[in-house]
């Protein structure tokens, strides 16, 4: 199985501050990673799709890139209704796996 | 607009087993796969296994393979998990979660609270 190694687990910042929140592959998994923002008591709503393509609806504060197998999540210009939970998925090979999560705070 | 309706919470006796629905509306549904995830309280998020409604094939994450069932219903364009042999492991919140091509889990149901209780 594909580790996705996600850090760090929890972040706080202030509005206006820019983040990133990074994932490990365990292996190569080419640009089949997405990201998502899980709110509480909500289902997860897709931000980043194909490593670095930008869902539709999604502010173009939000943005990922690739580094070999070490995937990134950036929020520029932080909002307050950026807190929650975000998480990767890799969608490379059975069985898809997911990140452990960031517990984003705004202060 | 595309939507995913998950049915209502379930409680379950430990041994027993629950079936949970997702209508899915807005789109053909026979054009992308539906994937199922589980969340336990205040955890992360586990992929179930996912279903091609075309073909009714399936294929799940070893663990959930003596756990969960997955069908689909092409004639109400409905997805469905059962879950077996209940346990309190298996209280959570259980999703759909539609993915194909290069559609990446864009759109989710809104949950369904699975409690196993005596």
């Amino acid at each position: 199985d594909i580790q996705m190694t996600q850090s760090p687990a929890s972040l706080s910042a202030s509005p206006e501050e820019i983040v990133t929140i990074t994932c490990q592959a365990s292996q190569d998994i080419g640009n089949w990673l997405a990201w998502y923002q899980q709110k509480p008591g909500k289902s997860p709503q897709l931000l980043i799709y194909s490593a670095t393509s930008l869902a539709d609806g999604i502010p173009s504060r939000f943005s990922g890139s690739r580094s070999g197998t070490q995937y990134s999540l950036k929020i520029s210009r932080l909002q307050v209704e950026d807190t929650g939970i975000y998480y990767c998925l890799q969608r490379y090979s059975n069985p898809l796996t997911f990140g452990s999560g960031t517990k984003l705070e705004i202060k | 607009e595309v939507q995913l309706q998950q049915s209502g919470p379930e409680v379950g006796r430990p041994g027993s087993s629950v079936k949970i629905s997702c209508k899915a509306s807005g789109y053909t549904f026979t054009d992308y796969v539906m994937n199922w995830v589980k969340q336990s309280p205040g955890q992360g998020l586990e992929w179930i296994g996912w279903i091609d409604p075309e073909y009714g094939s399936t294929d799940y994450a070893e663990k959930f393979k003596k756990k969960a069932t997955l069908t689909a219903d092409t004639s109400s364009n409905t997805a469905y998990i059962q879950l077996s042999s209940l346990t309190s492991e298996d209280t959570a919140t259980y999703f759909c979660a539609r993915s194909g091509g290069g559609s990446s889990f864009d759109y989710w149901g809104q949950g369904v609270m699975v409690t196993v209780s005596s």
